[in-house]
């Protein structure tokens, strides 16, 4: 089975509105980072999170851990149509294996 | 600095071919590691070599083998291909294996 589960599936919004996506994981983990692809191209680095980081900002990405849940939430503010695309979370367990999770796919509507 | 570059981009064989994808990292990433992506299974990992070793392993049959050069570019190898293994392959280079930048990937069609 999966280490990371992200939730929802998919996920479609109006341009403008804010975006989250959650993925919890299993095992312990030392990081954890959120991927965005689009269109079955190559995957694009968007930010990661050490087990001992709470919380991290980059642009209008917000990422939360929770590792007392196993969890993680990617919040994307003020959506764009440029943003269409399926986002990955993927956690580095400590036996340092990098585990992605099936994705959300994320469809903004302009 | 120049990105991360699998060839060939498209690729097809037949069953029970082999094949060699190939990739070169970016420069100066010692670490590499090969994914496979398939709509039903979605991002799996297959290995990661560091330094010319392989370091990790994923749940795959041993058809599936990989190795590093001195450079630190990267082949894998499929034998004995069945339709299953038609997918998307990617390779991600890093520094010392956290942030991962990917290749645009190898797309396999075995028919």
């Amino acid at each position: 089975s999966q280490q990371g589960e992200e939730d929802p599936q998919a996920l479609s919004i109006q341009e403008g509105e804010n975006a989250t996506m959650n993925c919890s994981y299993k095992t312990s983990i030392n990081n954890l980072q959120w991927y965005r692809q689009n269109s079955g191209r190559g995957l694009v680095h968007l930010i990661l999170i050490r087990s001992n980081e709470r919380e991290k900002h980059s642009g209008r990405l917000r990422v939360t851990l929770d590792t007392s849940k196993k969890s993680s939430s990617l919040l994307i503010t003020a959506s764009r149509a440029a943003d269409t695309a399926s986002y990955f979370c993927a956690t580095r367990t400590s036996y340092d294996k990098v585990i992605f999770g099936p994705g959300t796919s994320l469809s903004v509507i302009p | 600095k120049a990105g991360v570059t699998q060839t060939p981009r498209y690729l097809i064989k037949t069953r029970g071919q082999q094949v060699t994808l190939s990739c070169s990292p970016i420069s100066g990433h010692r670490s590499v590691s090969w994914y496979q992506q398939t709509p039903g299974q979605g991002l799996q990992f297959l290995f990661e070599y560091f330094s010319e070793t392989q370091r990790n392993k994923g749940n795959f049959p041993g058809r599936f083998s990989g190795r590093q050069f001195s450079n630190s570019r990267s082949e894998m190898n499929v034998s004995t291909l069945e339709l299953g293994d038609s997918a998307l392959y990617l390779c991600a280079s890093s520094l010392q294996g956290i942030e991962a930048f990917f290749g645009q990937g190898t797309r396999l069609t075995v028919v």
